[in-house]
């Protein structure tokens, strides 16, 4: 199966800061998806992205498939926004280990 | 409230005991599906089920079993041949098989 390795693993950063969070594949994808998982453990999708781009508020997300990876953009980052992000290849239904995130007031 | 529902929250057991994690949903979906996480890890797929009275193995199904009696309800049996019980266990549903993902609260599970 595909395999999805996401980087970094841990990012810290000052509340206001942008980010951007990387999920690559070991093959061409279509049918990707983006989540959060807060400290309590509950899992939260944020984007369907097969392809192209998407944006919701602050957050927005590129899939380019033929080239095998996604991104996620986080803009002026909040400390609500820490936790794990993953992507996840819904064919396989193959996570990638996530990248934590912490967000300093 | 449409959604998933996941219980207990936290569930303790005896080493050698076969314990049932319950999940139900009202989304009308298709599919269901079992995931474990391990502290500071993603999840892994233990068992999924894409129509009632069907289900497929995962990566990791051994010491696991599952049942899809219901279109609403995937209940996941934890047995003693598990080895490492102790971990996270989340449920999700969607709509086909290879749609958009919604998870459950999640069950924390400690063997004791």
């Amino acid at each position: 199966g595909i395999q999805v390795e996401q980087s970094p693993p841990d990012l810290i950063l000052q509340e206001g800061a942008n980010s951007t969070l990387r999920c690559n594949f070991s093959d061409s994808v279509n049918n990707l998806q983006w989540f959060h998982q807060n400290p309590w453990g509950q899992l939260i999708n944020l984007f369907y992205i097969p392809s192209g781009t998407k944006q919701n508020g602050r957050l927005s997300a590129t899939t380019v498939a033929t080239e095998r990876y996604s991104l996620l953009y986080i803009s002026s980052s909040q400390t609500t926004d820490s936790g794990v992000y993953f992507c996840v290849y819904n064919n396989d239904m193959r996570f990638g280990a996530g990248t934590r995130l912490t967000v300093k007031p | 409230d449409g959604g998933i529902t996941q219980s207990p929250k936290y569930l303790f057991r005896k080493e050698g005991q076969n314990v049932t994690l319950s999940c139900e949903q009202n989304l009308n979906h298709d599919a269901m599906y079992w995931y474990r996480q391990d502290p500071g890890q993603g999840l892994r797929l233990i068992y999924y089920s894409q129509i009632v009275n069907d289900f497929q193995k995962g990566d990791i199904a051994e010491g696991y079993s599952v049942s899809r009696e219901k279109k609403e309800s995937f209940p996941l049996t934890v047995t003693s041949a598990q080895k490492n019980p102790t971990a996270f266990y989340l449920c999700a549903s969607s709509i086909g098989g290879t749609d958009t993902q919604y998870f459950g609260p999640g069950t924390r599970l400690t063997v004791l």
